[in-house]
């Protein structure tokens, strides 16, 4: 069985750019989350979906960044214009539909944004 | 507010010497705690979870934690270290509010070397 799967693994772009990242749950798995660390900091919570509706997304930091997951299976997050405080590593999660903690963590990508 | 707090930001031990690795939370309710490894390269791997139950849990790799509720804590142990354990260690603690929305808070993570 494939696990989460994220592309890409690194990205490097300038303030002002937009960037989307792109995570594959593992089949059937109902929910999808995402994640961020910023350098020196906690994992913080992004945002929740299950299926293709967004449960919690009390986590994403302003409304430069748009989730989305179209048909309740792949998600992108698009950042929009990209801020330096925005660098970090976003970790994407999937879980299925009844064991919601039971959380696999794809490789992560990490965002430089110069 | 709900917090996890780990700390030992890094942690250094020689191949075969014991590991423990402190692990408290801030939670109002009975917590779901959860160990979490991230070898260099790779994704966030769950090493064991605490739902309920035995207090003492067995994870994958030779692990183990302690639920103590007394002191909000769950640490991670390991009787013999391997050199392939070098890596970076999360707990977190699952938190669902009112609206049963559900995700994980983390601690800052513990970097762990070992000396051959």
């Amino acid at each position: 069985e494939a696990g989460v799967t994220q592309f890409p693994s690194h990205s490097v772009i300038e303030k002002g750019q937009t960037v989307t990242l792109r995570c594959d749950p593992i089949s059937g798995h109902d929910n999808l989350y995402w994640y961020r660390r910023v350098m020196g900091k906690e994992i913080k919570f992004l945002l929740h979906f299950v299926k293709e509706s967004k449960q919690d997304e009390s986590g994403m930091p302003n409304n430069r960044f748009l989730a989305e997951r179209t048909g309740g299976t792949y998600s992108t997050l698009k950042v929009q214009p990209a801020e330096l405080e925005d660098s970090g590593v976003y970790f994407c999660a999937s879980s299925p539909r009844q064991a919601t903690y039971e959380q696999y963590f794809g490789p992560g990508t990490r965002l430089t944004v110069t | 507010a709900q917090s996890v707090t780990q700390p030992d930001i890094h942690i250094t031990v020689s191949e075969g010497a014991s590991l423990e690795l402190r692990c408290n939370y801030s939670y109002g309710a009975t917590p779901y705690l959860f160990w979490y490894v991230q070898s260099p390269g790779q994704g966030l791997q769950l090493l064991l979870k605490y739902f309920s139950g035995d207090t003492l849990v067995q994870g994958i790799k030779g692990f183990e934690a302690e639920f103590k509720r007394s002191q909000s804590s769950f640490n991670l142990r390991k009787p013999s270290v391997h050199w392939s354990d070098a890596a970076e260690y999360f707990c977190a603690v699952g938190s669902y509010n009112a609206g049963n929305n559900r995700k994980l808070i983390w601690g800052l993570g513990t970097s762990l070397a070992v000396n051959p």
